[in-house]
């Protein structure tokens, strides 16, 4: 079974501070993993994908493997970073498995 | 490209009353998903299609809701008769199936109310 965990519902960081979200996955094969993010009232919106280890608004995600993770990192949070972020796992396009997402909130 | 398009972006109607929300994937794309999202139970999977065809429908709470994709570049999530615990945002996506490491991309929402 496809599977993702984002253990923190809710997390709050002060603004400057570093901010990691978590997520882990349990899958069989090689797995495709993203980042979206949401702000209020808004869409999903794609923010990272792990095959592009590209940094997006100051945000990357690293694949372990062998922890079976795919966190989610920013050195120095901002008042706009507040907003839903959801990890999913993607099966070649055909499915997708979202996380139950977390709520990040940057304090001033 | 203009993205996937989800029409009416709300809609308000009175208990009893039929709702049909629309959806335009992108151009291309093979597969289509429906989601709803609340606050109590966050994003929910209704159903998704592949090549026009429903794949998995699990996600659809009841027989009120039904949903179609008469062609590639069109589909409808009917709610019929609605109740106020449908109120929800509804969500269209739309991916390139098949394809390694192809994201999904999600219209703007419906966001419904049931009174």
């Amino acid at each position: 079974a496809q599977r993702v965990t984002q253990p923190e519902k809710l997390l709050s960081v002060f603004k400057g501070a570093p901010v990691e979200l978590k997520c882990n996955y349990s899958y069989s094969g090689s797995p495709e993993l993203f980042w979206y993010v949401q702000y209020s009232r808004q869409r999903l919106q794609l923010l990272l994908r792990h095959i592009s280890r590209e940094s997006i608004k100051g945000f990357t995600a690293d694949l372990n493997k062998g922890e079976t993770s795919f966190h989610l990192k920013k050195p120095f949070a901002q008042e706009e970073d507040s907003a839903m972020y959801y990890c999913a796992l993607s099966d070649y396009g055909n499915q997708f498995y979202f996380g139950t997402g977390t709520s990040l909130t940057v304090i001033p | 490209d203009a993205g996937v398009i989800q029409s009416p972006r709300h809609e308000v109607t009175e208990m009893g009353q039929e709702v049909t929300l629309r959806c335009k994937p992108i151009s291309g794309h093979n597969s289509l998903f429906w989601y709803r999202q609340t606050m109590m139970r966050g994003l929910e999977l209704l159903i998704y299609f592949n090549n026009n065809v429903p794949i998995d429908d699990s996600g659809m709470p009841e027989d009120r809701f039904s949903a179609k994709m008469p062609n590639a570049s069109f589909s409808t999530l009917k709610i019929q008769p609605s109740e106020p615990r449908d109120s929800a945002v509804y969500f269209c996506a739309s991916s390139l199936g098949g394809t390694y490491n192809s994201p999904l991309h999600f219209g703007n929402g419906t966001r419904l109310t049931v009174t």
